[in-house]
């Protein structure tokens, strides 16, 4: 079990530039989620994937935000014009799609720094 | 408007005794309640799974209650050691969705 990879661990960039994340899931996981975090509050939820359709967004998640799941597989999030206010950590988690919930398997997360 | 209320003090435990963690929640109707342990800057890891209608679950040392009218859910580690030192999330889904909604999460300090 290789777990969620997540890359870059860490990304600094400047105010206003484009970044982009990628997530590749456990393998046989059908669903993968996003989340982003900050310090000294719980992971909030940003949107998730079934295979490669994005079931769910949520409002934290501007148009600035883009998620994209293309085959099924892996995942990137893309941010644009990049604001302070966008520093935190990113976490991608993937389950298995079976009967009600299931639990989810988080990655270690890329933490983005805004200068 | 919804919330997810933990312990907002870090709990500190000596080691061999029972901590006891607690979530309140507010204006949400979960099915299901998680609860997960992050390490400084790492991902969350799952814990435990309970679903509305199951009042207790246990794995090894850990145990998870629901009460659905209390609104609340209480999570035990007993025994405990040192290396449970963490912080723990809870975690509520409701039946419309998959997306975890998550409490701040609560500090603990077992100390030998």
């Amino acid at each position: 079990d290789t777990g969620v990879s997540q890359n870059p661990r860490h990304k600094i960039t400047k105010r206003g530039q484009n970044v982009t994340f990628r997530c590749d899931p456990i393998s046989e996981h059908n669903r993968l989620y996003w989340y982003r975090q900050t310090l000294g509050q719980g992971p909030e939820f940003l949107t998730y994937f079934q295979n490669e359709a994005q079931l769910e967004k949520s409002r934290l998640l501007s148009d600035r935000f883009s998620a994209e799941r293309p085959k099924g597989s892996f995942s990137t999030l893309e941010i644009q014009r990049t604001e302070q206010g966008d520093s935190a950590m990113y976490l991608c988690a993937s389950s298995l799609m079976g009967q009600g919930n299931q639990p989810q398997h988080f990655g270690d997360g890329t933490r983005l720094s805004i200068l | 408007s919804q919330k997810i209320e933990q312990n907002s003090e870090a709990l500190n435990i000596q080691e061999g005794k029972t901590a006891t963690l607690t979530c309140n929640y507010t204006n949400y109707s979960p099915a299901y309640l998680q609860w997960y342990r992050q390490d400084p800057g790492r991902g969350p890891v799952f814990l435990l799974l309970i679903r509305e209608n199951e009042k207790e679950k246990r794995k090894e040392r850990l145990k998870v209650t629901f009460d659905t009218t209390l609104k609340q859910s209480l999570f035990h580690i007993t025994a405990s050691q040192p290396a449970d030192s963490a912080t723990y999330l809870c975690a509520l889904t409701e039946n419309s969705g998959y997306a975890l909604n998550f409490g701040k999460g609560t500090s603990l300090l077992v100390t030998p």
